[in-house]
């Protein structure tokens, strides 16, 4: 997807053990966005990025940190699985220049299950 | 707190007629507004943008308009096709900040 890749794209864990997903674009994007869909509450921001070690929080980042060392690469990671972050997890990046200005472009998604 | 809402949650409709899809927000200090197209089991694919000093942006069957003032966006997809369903959100990011808020989507179906 426009050169957005989620891994992994399917996990199942136990409550209680660590969680990283990871998001890579290959187009230098300044911003980058983690968000999780759950039915009922639509897509909802963790966090995000607006450049190298520049990170902000989301309306629901509690249980949640993240991590952009490199212009391609941002990591969620979830530092104690619980239940209640059994979700569908999104990364987006926004355009920059040209017709693509400002456009969110999404990942295929991150499916994860905590038993 | 900004809200994003759409309106109905749900919709079917007969091959060949017209969409209207709605979206309203409580901030008239919008920045930009976006459409998406999400499948069952799929990411979301961007359909149009509409920047805050525009008032529609067109593409293909689909036209969408963004009124400030009154709070609203609405998407209409000329002549619906069954390939047409799917989930339709709109986000608004209502600062240059670049945080987008979405709404919970409708759920469009077009019968043959």
């Amino acid at each position: 997807d426009a050169g957005i890749t989620q891994s992994p794209r399917h996990k199942v864990t136990e409550t209680g053990t660590p969680v990283t997903l990871r998001c890579h674009q290959t187009e230098n994007h300044r911003y980058m966005y983690w968000y999780r869909q759950d039915p009922g509450h639509g897509l909802r921001l963790i966090h995000y990025s607006y450049g190298v070690k520049d990170t902000d929080k989301g309306e629901v980042s509690d249980g949640y940190s993240v991590s952009r060392s490199k212009t391609e690469d941002f990591l969620l990671t979830l530092e104690s699985a619980t239940s209640s972050q059994t979700s569908v997890y999104f990364c987006a990046i926004r355009g920059t220049g040209g017709a693509g200005a400002n456009v969110l472009t999404f990942g295929a998604g991150s499916r994860l299950t905590v038993l | 707190k900004q809200e994003v809402t759409q309106i109905p949650a749900a919709l079917s409709v007969p091959e060949g007629e017209n969409l209207v899809l709605n979206c309203s927000f409580t901030d008239s200090a919008i920045y930009n507004l976006q459409w998406f197209r999400q499948d069952p089991g799929k990411g979301l694919t961007s359909l149009l943008l509409i920047q805050s000093s525009q008032r529609e942006q067109t593409s293909g069957r689909l036209n969408a308009s963004l009124d400030k003032s009154s709070g609203r966006s609405t998407l209409y997809i000329a002549a619906s096709q069954p390939g047409d369903s799917a989930t339709y959100l709109c986000a608004a990011e209502f600062s240059s900040w670049g945080k987008f808020q979405f709404g919970a989507g409708t759920q469009v179906v077009v019968t043959p």
